[in-house]
């Protein structure tokens, strides 16, 4: 079993609409919570980091993560063609930059 | 944000020759860099830790003596893939931090490797 799962999709919703993406995981020891975008063929991009759990808000994108259930969430809310991509979540036990990685959920934004 | 420049974004190969991909952070230095490689559809793999000076630190599994890592300066890790394979083809990131904390992690843009 993968220590992080994460829902592949791919995912197709219309413009303005709310996306949820979700990721589970089975270590205990993560601490550290991290969304990022990954356009094709190119680097992830952080779009949300967050410390234990609670919610963080950004503008259009939330952060949820509940420890006691292992579950984390990024909300999307009026969705636009350019957040088509491909959303990983990722979850470190230190501060130290060494993540572990879900499989990405690609995402498609339909005008 | 900062900037880590990725080279080179893509490069063919004939099996059995070494190809070099550099890594570099542009406007900060890099205490430490990061390689992952990453199939498609699949997650980012790490496959080892570079500190400049020291020695790279791999993951279980990943050959070390196959995945060359060199981290000559605080800006700049290198990664050869040593006498390269068809299997080895993949899409291999690199990222670079600047302190403590995923908001000092920097990503590559990435090199797909097609190794023929």
């Amino acid at each position: 079993q993968k220590e992080v799962e994460q829902d592949p999709g791919p995912l197709s919703v219309p413009e303005g609409a709310i996306v949820s993406l979700n990721c589970t995981y089975s270590n205990s020891a993560f601490q550290y919570f991290m969304w990022y975008r990954q356009y094709s063929r190119k680097g992830p991009e952080l779009l949300m980091y967050t410390y234990s759990s609670g919610n963080k808000e950004d503008g259009r994108f939330t952060a949820q993560v509940d420890k006691s259930s292992k579950y984390i969430s990024l909300f999307i809310r009026d969705s636009q063609p350019s957040d088509s991509a491909t959303y990983l979540c990722a979850m470190s036990a230190t501060n130290a930059g060494k993540s572990t990685f879900g499989d990405g959920t690609t995402l498609t934004v339909k005008p | 944000g900062a900037v880590v420049s990725q080279h080179p974004s893509w490069v063919i190969c004939k099996s059995g020759t070494s190809v070099k991909i550099e890594c570099r952070s542009l406007d900060f230095q890099a205490t430490t860099m990061f390689w992952y490689r990453q199939f498609p559809k699949q997650s980012l793999m790490l496959m080892a830790t570079s500190n400049e000076g020291s020695k790279a630190t791999y993951e279980q599994g990943v050959e070390k003596d196959k995945f060359l890592i060199n981290h000559a300066s605080l800006t700049l890790s290198t990664l050869t893939v040593t006498s390269a394979h068809p299997e080895d083809s993949s899409f291999y990131i690199c990222s670079a931090s600047s302190g403590q904390g995923a908001e000092k992690l920097f990503f590559g843009s990435g090199t797909q490797l097609s190794v023929l």
